[in-house]
């Protein structure tokens, strides 16, 4: 199977701006989970989809937002870029039919705002 | 609530000499622990998993964890080093069934001498 992908790969961005992220899951993946991994703060959880809709949130304020559409392909957007949106930002899939709690993660978008 | 902390950002140890990476856990339910490796401009990659099964879990690459309830501990561990395990380590915990808001530790970085 192929592994979780994440599109661009790096990106280059002006405060103020915004920005869209792309993650496709392993394929029979439901879950989409996106994750910010910054040196300071280390690796904090943004939100997670589950067939189409937000299941849960973290502590991120509300320039932060996300969808996730039928075929389970997510796309999460930063509105009003700040420098400290400078971060890896990483996906991740996982399959919830079973009690597999396993997270497969992509390698990641590295989002540099100037 | 569930977290995870990882004591030792930093470990260095000789080629062939073991690794020991210590995470302990708070958690006021049983915990689906977890060890990432992340290598540099990559994703996470899995390890191995705890879920109430057996104590002492086998991952990939040789690594093992065992969980120990008494000390609230999930210490990742590896006969013998090599130096291709050089990288960041992390241990993680999930707040439970469909709720995939993984909580990470700060991370340990093993540095592997010739």
């Amino acid at each position: 199977k192929a592994g979780v992908t994440q599109t661009p790969r790096y990106l280059i961005k002006t405060r103020g701006q915004q920005v869209t992220l792309s993650c496709s899951p392993i394929s029979g993946h439901r879950s989409v989970s996106w994750y910010q991994q910054t040196p300071g703060q280390g690796l904090q959880f943004l939100f997670e989809y589950f067939s189409e809709t937000q299941r849960n949130k973290g502590n991120f304020p509300g320039r932060f937002s996300g969808r996730q559409f039928s075929n389970s392909r997510s796309e999460m957007n930063v509105s009003t870029l700040e420098l400290g949106d400078s971060a890896l930002y990483l996906c991740a899939s996982a399959y919830t039919g079973t009690l597999s709690y396993e997270q497969y993660f992509g390698p990641g978008t590295r989002l540099t705002v100037t | 609530a569930q977290s995870v902390t990882q004591l030792g950002s930093h470990v260095s140890v000789s080629e062939g000499a073991l690794v020991l990476l210590r995470c302990n856990y708070s958690s006021s339910v049983p915990p689906y622990l977890f060890w990432y490796v992340q290598y540099p401009n990559q994703g996470l990659q899995l390890l191995l998993k705890y879920t109430s099964a057996a104590t002492l879990v086998k991952g990939i690459n040789g690594f093992e964890a065992e969980f120990k309830k008494s000390e609230t501990s999930f210490h990742l561990t590896k006969p013998s080093a090599h130096m291709s395990d050089a990288a960041e380590y992390f241990c993680a915990v999930i707040r439970g069934v469909n709720n995939n808001d993984m909580r990470f530790g700060a991370g340990t970085r093993l540095t592997v001498k010739p």
